[in-house]
């Protein structure tokens, strides 16, 4: 089966760094996506990595690797809007499915 | 270019009534996929359908739930003699090919939010 694991909750200020981790168990690995979620609802495309190693976009980085099972997200310079759910999500298998993480709810205070 | 498009946005059922929600992927794409989310939970894949196929419905329940992606026309799910349980946000993605980009970045519409009662 396929699981992916993140935490629950994240709390940060503005301008802060934050890094959302996530775990992944799989049978077979396409690489790993990131969508963010405001309130409920549609879900935005983020970043992708196939490979290991850092992705930059903007103030959003993603990192994997494979030998680890292990990829996170990291948001540079927090802002207010940056508050929402934050999932992983591994591609399943032979066909184009996407498996979602558990979500981590970030809470960027003032 | 219009996003992916839900309707309807809300809908409330009485047990044992019929869901029919439909989406009109992005223009250009021919995947699309159905995914469920309860509230305060992750997305749960149902289905995925190109026109006229489905392709892999392992996510699905066997009973009461159905899926198409007519050759002309919105996909559209359907969920038969709803029950409380059914209650929650169906969101509707595409894509525009199998593999490489456009697997891995789905384009998500806004969900229909379904309450029985």
């Amino acid at each position: 089966g396929q699981s992916l694991e993140q935490p629950s909750e994240v709390t940060a200020v503005e301008g802060a760094i934050v890094q959302i981790n996530c775990t992944y168990q799989t049978s077979g690995f396409y690489g790993l996506s990131w969508y963010q979620q405001h309130d409920g609802g549609a879900p935005t495309f983020l970043s992708y990595n196939a490979l290991d190693g850092l992705e930059e976009t903007g103030r959003f980085s993603s990192f994997l690797s494979r030998s680890d099972s292990y990829g996170y997200l990291l948001l540079q310079e927090l802002q207010m809007k940056d508050s929402a759910s934050y999932f992983c999500a591994v591609l399943g298998g032979a066909t184009n499915k996407l498996i979602f993480g558990t979500g981590t709810l970030l809470a960027v205070q003032p | 270019n219009a996003g992916v498009m839900q309707n309807p946005r809300h809908l409330v059922r009485r047990r044992g009534q019929e869901a029919r929600l439909r989406c009109s992927p992005m223009k250009g794409h021919s995947h699309v996929y159905w995914y469920r989310q309860l509230p305060e939970e992750g997305l749960k894949f149902m289905v995925y359908l190109q026109k006229e196929n489905i392709i892999d419905e392992s996510g699905m329940p066997k009973e009461r739930f159905s899926a198409e992606f007519p050759k002309e026309g919105p996909s559209i799910l359907r969920i038969q003699q709803v029950v409380r349980g059914d209650s929650a946000a169906y969101f509707c993605a595409s894509s525009p090919s199998r593999g490489g980009s456009g697997a891995y970045e789905q384009y998500f519409g806004p969900g229909t939010r379904l309450t029985v009662t």
